[in-house]
């Protein structure tokens, strides 16, 4: 079946520098949405990218799809200890159907 | 705040016994999904209700079932308990039933079996 393999488990990372977590599947998405849990808290939904290539930003953070739609990522620029959390890539079987397969998760920490 | 409401927020209970965890989702949503989240299976997808109608299955045991009501609310039942239950089980909603729909997550129900 297909699957969302995601890496690196664990990034340990001082703060001001960069993180970057890499999705990739083995089947093409339609899309793919990118979570981030905090510690002790519940996923929240970051964005979507749909288009092939597509490159979106939300202020350090740049998210990436790739030209063939099987890989995704993101990176954070110049980590803060806000950024602190498990970031879930999660990519939807069919068109159709609502459900997501969840990436394992990037599980970051930022020292100070 | 998602605007989901899960209850109860921690469940504590024995081998064998029966529960059942309650979600709310976002008011206007008409799609929610359950989801089981433990340390080393990461977040697996249980089972998808879309306006009061099952929509899709993920690996859901025969033990554990769900329903989503008139009113919109789901409620997921877990039965004859096992030790490897216990997880962190989440509820999220989203819009539609599609998959291009954000999902919004509750705070989720700690489920401890002992």
């Amino acid at each position: 079946g297909q699957q969302v393999m995601q890496i690196p488990q664990y990034q340990h990372v001082q703060e001001g520098e960069d993180f970057t977590t890499y999705c990739n599947s083995s089947t093409t998405l339609s899309n793919i949405q990118w979570y981030k849990q905090r510690p002790g808290g519940h996923p929240v939904f970051l964005i979507q990218l749909v288009k092939s290539g597509e490159v979106k930003k939300q202020k350090r953070l740049t998210f990436q799809f790739g030209e063939a739609k099987k890989n995704s990522s993101l990176h954070i620029t110049a980590t803060q200890t806000t950024d602190v959390g498990t970031y879930f890539c999660a990519g939807p079987r069919g068109s159709t159907l609502g459900r997501l397969y969840f990436g394992r998760g990037t599980q970051l920490t930022v020292w100070p | 705040d998602s605007g989901v409401t899960q209850t109860p927020k921690h469940l504590i209970t024995a081998t064998g016994q029966r529960v059942t965890l309650r979600c709310s989702p976002r008011s206007g949503d008409l799609s929610v999904y359950w989801y089981q989240q433990s340390l080393d299976q990461g977040l697996q997808f249980l089972i998808q209700y879309y306006n009061g109608e099952e929509r899709a299955k993920g690996n859901i045991l025969e033990r554990f079932s769900a329903q989503q009501f008139p009113d919109l609310h789901s409620e997921l039942n877990l039965s004859s308990l096992e030790l490897g239950d216990s997880a962190l089980y989440f509820c999220a909603s989203s819009a539609s039933a599609g998959s291009s729909y954000e999902q919004y997550f509750g705070p989720g129900t700690r489920l401890t079996v002992t």
